[in-house]
């Protein structure tokens, strides 16, 4: 069955800092790569997805990632974090075979001002 | 609004009672997933619709869940003889399967906590 793995539970982080968030999933096979994004007390929403094509995707408020095939990764980054980005992150795959979308453990991001 | 709509947004319940959520998926969205959400932890599958037809149902949906989606448009997620265990925040996502890669994301609405006591 295919799985997500993020790499770390919690990020505290000051404002201006840059942020990467690791993801990893299991299959090997073609798929489709989403990081949602949970701000507190809101419902999820996405950040950005990849399909096929450039490997470095852009998404909303400056937030960018990068499909590594041959590592089955996803990171997300995000060159300045402000206090605004703190919320919890989640990876999330859907391969062409299977019709649910699996979603990893999250990451929560803490940004000190 | 017209985004993912769901209620109640938080039941609290004793155990052993039964509680039933609804979900209205964005318009004319022809899929509908319901997830379970516990804290720490990121969306379980626990099944999706196409239309009225329930395609696939995940091994954490015990018999004590059902799912329906009678219209094709809003759906409910009834939980009977509920345990402290089925405590959790249940979302409701909806996508447009068939127009292409765009139907590949699916747009989550803000949930509904369910608190058994």
């Amino acid at each position: 069955a295919q799985s997500v793995s993020q790499h770390n539970h919690h990020v505290i982080l000051s404002e201006a800092a840059s942020l990467e968030l690791g993801c990893n999933y299991s299959y090997g096979g073609t798929v489709n790569l989403f990081w949602y994004v949970q701000y507190p007390g809101q419902h999820l929403q996405l950040l950005l997805k990849y399909f096929s094509g450039d490997p470095l995707v852009k998404g909303i408020k400056g937030f960018e990632a990068e499909f590594i095939k041959s590592k089955f990764s996803f990171n997300l980054r995000k060159p300045s974090v402000q206090w605004s980005d703190t919320a919890e992150y989640f990876c999330a795959v859907k391969d062409n075979y299977g019709q649910n979308f699996v979603f990893g453990p999250g990451t929560r991001l803490s940004v000190l001002p | 609004d017209t985004g993912v709509s769901q209620d109640p947004r938080h039941k609290i319940t004793k155990r052993g009672q039964n509680v039933t959520f609804r979900c209205d998926p964005i318009s004319e969205h022809n899929r509908l997933y319901w997830y379970r959400q516990t804290l720490g932890q990121g969306p379980e599958f626990l099944t999706y619709f196409q239309n009225e037809a329930q395609l696939e149902k995940s091994r954490l949906l015990s018999d004590r869940f059902s799912a329906e989606r009678p219209k094709g448009s809003f759906s409910t997620l009834e939980i009977q003889r509920t345990e402290q265990g089925d405590s959790a925040m249940y979302l409701c996502a909806s996508s447009l399967w068939g127009t292409g890669l765009s139907g590949n994301t699916i747009y989550f609405g803000e949930g509904s906590w369910l608190t058994v006591v």
